[in-house]
């Protein structure tokens, strides 16, 4: 079975500085792992995926994802962090014949001036 | 443009009054689902559909119906909606490999349902 765990449901950061927000996930099979963010009162937007190419993925808005089997990890992480950065992030995962996509809670990120 | 429209976008309704969602995509996936998201909680899946005709059961289906009769529509139906389904919706539309995993998933807007 599929779940996820995201390790901070909040992340403060300074505008400029990095941003990590950790990704935790556990599946019986090969799964395919993303990462969504929702901005206020707005939908979700795939930042990124990961379906079993390289292990490190590149996405929109500067950000990446490596994909660490041995420590079943998918860390989201930018290197300077906008004002436009502040939303909700998910850390999303489906395995085969999962026929679903499994979310995580959730971590809300804020960008302090 | 590829996308996946959900209608109405808000909707406040009353104890028991039937109501449906609807859900329509362009890009000819046979990959349906429904999710509700809660504080805290991220989205759960409610029903999905492999293709026309074949539904089923997500992770809290109680309350809810769907059906799939064109490829392109996902109606979820809420026979007799309670507070506890107050909510915000999302309908997606997938592609998913022939080991049915999701490789690309695409959300509506959202419904945000109230049920007072």
């Amino acid at each position: 079975a599929q779940s996820v765990t995201q390790l901070d449901s909040h992340v403060s950061v300074s505008e400029g500085t990095p941003v990590l927000l950790r990704c935790n996930y556990s599946s019986s099979y090969s799964p395919s792992l993303f990462w969504y963010v929702q901005h206020p009162n707005k939908g979700l937007q795939l930042l990124l995926k990961y379906t079993s190419a390289a292990t490190l993925v590149k996405g929109i808005n500067g950000f990446e994802a490596e994909f660490k089997k041995s420590e079943t990890s998918f860390h989201l992480t930018k290197p300077s962090a906008h004002m436009s950065d502040a939303a909700e992030y998910f850390c999303v995962v489906s395995e085969a014949a999962g026929n679903k996509l499994t979310f995580g809670g959730g971590t809300r990120v804020l960008v302090k001036p | 443009e590829a996308q996946v429209t959900q209608n109405p976008r808000y909707l406040i309704t009353v104890t028991g009054k039937k109501l449906t969602v609807t859900c329509s995509q362009n890009m000819n996936h046979e990959y349906m689902s429904w999710y509700r998201q809660d504080p805290g909680l991220g989205l759960r899946q409610i029903y999905y559909s492999m293709n026309v005709e074949v539904t089923d059961k997500g992770d809290v289906p109680e309350g809810y119906k769907v059906s799939r009769k064109e490829k392109r529509n996902f109606p979820l139906i809420l026979e007799s909606p309670s507070p506890n389904q107050t909510s915000l919706y999302f309908c997606a539309s997938s592609r998913a490999d022939r080991g049915l995993r999701i490789t690309e998933a695409f959300f509506g807007q959202g419904t945000r349902l109230t049920v007072v």
